[in-house]
């Protein structure tokens, strides 16, 4: 069975430093992983996803993942955080049998002034 | 990119009545839909699939008789809440997906549904 495992409920940086959020999978085989961010009262929008390709995903807003198979791992990361990037994120994992996607419990990013 | 969108975004209803939601791919032909329900301060909990022209499929503990869902087109489905009652009150979100083997979902903006 496939599972996502966010370790950080909430996470607080200041604007301008690092973004790191973390995301650990269990899968049976090669996976597909996404990451999607919600902003308060919008729509969830695609980030990024990997789908065995390259290993370093870039995605949009300055967003990257790199998916590390020997840690299970699919942390997202951003150089240098804006006040926009205040919102929820989702790490999510394809079901390949039937490409259903499987939640992680969600990390909320603070930014400080 | 593909646009998905829900009617209403927000309604209010009493008990005992039952409300609709729609659902409706704008750009693209979706030949497979989902339903999710976000309770505050949570993850997505999958309700059920729909494919073109069939009968939804409920994941465990969902009551289908409960949440009717339809999806008659390519462009629309609708999950209809029937005899809401205060705990059905919740964020209700859809997702459309093109073709079969596509993995990517496209997102509405969600519907927030409260029952009086």
């Amino acid at each position: 069975a496939q599972s996502v495992t966010q370790l950080d409920s909430h996470v607080s940086v200041s604007e301008g430093t690092p973004v790191l959020l973390r995301c650990n999978y269990s899968s049976s085989y090669s996976p597909s992983l996404f990451w999607y961010v919600q902003h308060p009262n919008k729509g969830l929008q695609l980030l990024l996803k990997y789908t065995s390709a390259a290993t370093l995903v870039k995605g949009i807003n300055g967003f990257e993942a790199e998916f590390k198979k020997s840690e299970t791992s699919f942390h997202l990361t951003k150089p240098s955080a804006h006040m926009s990037d205040a919102a929820e994120y989702f790490c999510v994992v394809s079901d390949r049998g039937n490409y259903q996607l499987i939640w992680g419990a969600g990390t909320k990013l603070i930014i400080k002034p | 990119g593909a646009v998905v969108s829900q009617h209403p975004s927000r309604v209010i209803c009493k008990s005992g009545t039952s409300v609709k939601i729609e659902c409706r791919s704008l750009d693209f032909q979706a030949t497979t839909m989902f339903w999710y329900r976000q309770f505050p301060k949570q993850s997505l909990m999958l309700m059920a699939t729909s494919n073109e022209g069939s009968k939804a499929t409920y994941e465990q503990g969902v009551e289908k008789d409960k949440f009717l869902i339809n999806h008659a087109s390519l462009t629309l489905s609708t999950l209809t809440v029937t005899s809401a009652h205060p705990e059905d009150s919740s964020f209700y979100i859809c997702s459309a997906r093109e073709g079969t083997v596509q993995e990517t979902q496209y997102f509405g903006p969600g519907t927030r549904l409260l029952v009086l």
